[in-house]
């Protein structure tokens, strides 16, 4: 079983939709997590730690839910710059290294 | 504007080179990885260090070694390159204690 999962997508969505996606994760260890944004043929960036209260910042909001493993990302009022492919990012406590999902890929379309 | 840099963009190899790949951060920063990156799988760990000439292998390390001679430098090494390792490799580096990645643009490596 991979140590975090997400539905690959793609979600095709219109500007100024809203749309969410989950990432699931197996290690109950997990301690830290993040969404990354990797644009086509770019490098991934950080888009934002995922926090236990959950968190916005601007037209992003990332829920924890750590009694099922998962964590979510809802963007508001998508907007074209938005189609990328989001990353879902865990860190088990005492580990160096982060755990990487394959990614869902978002389009947003006039 | 910090950076981690790698050295090539694009690379072709041949079957049974020897291959390699160099990163550089000017971020003084302890720890440095070797992700790869295919369609489906996404990110895989090769092999990390989180300090000079000290590595540790990640989930993938068959085929690969390292090198960490210096601390802004980590170079992968593809010993007798294969068609399988054919990926988009990307190196990044964070600060002790921290999970903030930064990564560098990536290598596209084509082994023919």
């Amino acid at each position: 079983r991979k140590e975090v999962e997400q539905d690959p997508g793609p979600f095709n969505v219109p500007e100024g939709a809203t749309v969410a996606f989950n990432c699931t994760y197996s290690n109950s260890a997990s301690q830290s997590f993040f969404w990354y944004r990797q644009d086509c043929r770019k490098e991934p960036k950080l888009l934002m730690s995922v926090y236990s209260s959950g968190n916005e910042d601007g037209r992003f909001t990332a829920q924890l839910n750590r009694a099922s493993q998962y964590i979510s990302l809802l963007i508001r009022d998508s907007k074209l710059s938005d189609s990328a492919t989001y990353l879902c990012v865990v860190n088990i406590f005492g580990d160096y290294k982060l755990s990487f999902g394959a990614g869902t890929t978002v389009t947003v379309r006039a | 504007d910090v950076k981690v840099t790698q050295s090539s963009r694009y690379l072709v190899k041949r079957t049974g080179e020897k291959v390699f790949l160099e990163c550089v951060q000017d971020m003084d920063h302890e720890n440095m990885f070797w992700y790869r990156q295919d369609p489906g799988l996404g990110l895989r760990l090769i092999y990390f260090s989180y300090d000079v000439k000290m590595k540790e292998k990640g989930d993938i390390p068959e085929g690969y070694s390292v090198s960490r001679e210096k601390k802004e430098r980590f170079s992968l090494i593809l010993e007798s390159a294969s068609t399988n390792q054919t990926s988009m490799y990307l190196c990044a580096s964070s600060p002790l204690g921290s999970n903030g990645y930064t990564f560098g643009s990536g290598t596209r490596l084509t082994v023919v």
